[in-house]
């Protein structure tokens, strides 16, 4: 069965400094989001993007959060100067029709 | 803002007895309701999803319903087992395009043998 997948499962950085996570969606779904979700709180919207531009973002997306979809299999989210609240796991999600499906995540810690 | 709410926040079962899961929500205008399951650590494996135009899907010993205009959602998990033991979401899909979903803080379930 199709699935998304996420890359890497654990990424620590540096503050300040810049990540990409990269995600690749089942391949004939049309819309693509990120979420991410703190230790111990919900999972929160962050953007979604179709036909190569987004479509909606949250209040969370802001200027250091950027995505890309750089070829016809990759999704990336990029955060250029990660912060010690970054700390979170980073959900990919794709849907074709209306249901979501998740890939397993990148736990993205900063110190 | 649509605000999803899921209670209890934990439940603890005993082996092979039914429960119930609710979420509520507070915006009726939803395009789609999910419901996930989460093991610590991991990703999010989709369980049901119920449209709006629908009452109640059932998968296995899973069934969800969907009562839009009290704004809220129950999964009943029959004959549970302690393989169900995870951190059970509900997330609220938004009308229009994108479909965004809002997410409850989730049931987490501990099933004891």
């Amino acid at each position: 069965e199709p699935e998304v997948t996420q890359t890497p499962s654990h990424q620590v950085t540096q503050m300040g400094q810049e990540v990409i996570l990269r995600c690749v969606p089942i391949s004939n779904h049309l819309y693509f989001y990120w979420y991410r979700q703190i230790l111990g709180q919900k999972v929160e919207f962050l953007v979604s993007f179709y036909n190569n531009e987004i479509s909606e973002k949250s209040e969370i997306f802001d200027d250091q959060f950027s995505v890309e979809r750089p070829d016809g299999s990759n999704f990336t989210l990029k955060i250029r100067s990660t912060k010690l609240e970054d700390s979170a796991m980073y959900f990919c999600a794709s849907i074709r029709g209306v249901e979501q499906y998740f890939g397993p995540g990148t736990r993205l810690t900063v110190t | 803002k649509q605000e999803v709410t899921q209670i209890p926040a934990a439940l603890s079962v005993p082996e092979g007895e039914n429960l119930v899961l609710n979420c509520s929500f507070t915006d009726s205008a939803i395009y789609n309701l999910q419901w996930f399951r989460q093991d610590p650590g991991k990703g999010l494996t989709s369980l049901l999803l119920i449209q709006s135009s629908q009452r109640e899907q059932t998968s296995g010993r899973l069934n969800a319903s969907l009562d839009k205009s009290s704004g809220r959602s129950t999964l009943y998990i029959a004959a549970s087992q302690p393989g169900d033991s995870a951190t059970y979401l509900c997330a609220v899909g938004r009308s229009g395009t994108g479909n965004q979903f809002y997410f409850g803080t989730g049931t987490s379930l501990t099933v004891i043998p």
